[in-house]
């Protein structure tokens, strides 16, 4: 069985202030994928990044970055001197073949406000 | 390039009543699948597709039916709708070989029975 922790419900920040959100995983597949996507106020999901499991690189765009660490089963999300429009709900996402083919199995989601 | 249609937006419906959601996408995806979106519960998937004539149970399929007689079109069928199917519906495809790419999601649909 595949699942997807996202223990944070909602984070309040500060304009400009850092943010990360936590995301952790469990599958016994050896191949899958890591996603993250946004749920902005106006409700529909936006794609931002996918990871495979063999490429445990860190990636950086612009203001966003995420940290894949297989070792703690993580790929956590972080936003860099974060804005109002960053305020949405975040999901991360696994897909795997022991999920049924692909499917992906999403955490619970994550809210972050920003305040201006 | 439309991507994932979803129709419809909105839609009201009496406990009993039936319906269907469609889904519809122009990608040539092998994959289709259906979430529902409740507060606090994340995306739950209801069924999916790996390919026309295809289909299978996710986490929570009771009370709705799926067919996937083309490529194209995974309609969500409500056969006798209970108000705790009050949701907001997704329907989201994807391609096998570009699986890594991401999911792509339709707009969505808020259903609400009364």
């Amino acid at each position: 069985a595949q699942k997807v922790t996202q223990a944070q419900t909602e984070i309040s920040v500060v304009e400009k202030e850092d943010v990360t959100l936590d995301c952790v995983y469990e599958t016994r597949d050896t191949t899958y994928y890591l996603f993250w996507y946004k749920q902005p106020p106006s409700g529909e999901l936006v794609f931002l990044i996918r990871r495979n499991s063999f490429d445990e690189q860190n990636e950086i765009s612009g203001r966003y970055s995420w940290n894949f660490q297989k070792s703690t089963s993580s790929f956590n999300f972080t936003i860099t001197a974060s804005q109002v429009v960053d305020s949405a709900v975040y999901f991360c996402a696994l897909s795997a073949p022991g999920g049924g083919s692909y499917i992906p199995t999403f955490g619970r989601g994550t809210s972050l406000i920003v305040h201006p | 390039n439309a991507g994932v249609t979803q129709t419809p937006k909105f839609q009201v419906l009496k406990t009993g009543q039936s319906m269907t959601l469609q889904c519809a996408q122009d990608m040539n995806h092998e994959y289709m699948s259906w979430y529902r979106q409740d507060p606090g519960m994340g995306l739950r998937l209801i069924h999916y597709s790996v390919g026309a004539g295809i289909t299978d149970q996710g986490e929570v399929p009771n009370g709705y039916n799926v067919s996937r007689s083309t490529t194209e079109d995974f309609p969500l069928r409500l056969l006798s709708a209970a108000p705790s199917q009050t949701s907001v519906y997704f329907c989201a495809s994807s391609s096998y070989v570009a699986g890594g790419y991401g999911y792509t999601f339709g707009s969505g649909t808020r259903l609400t029975v009364v």
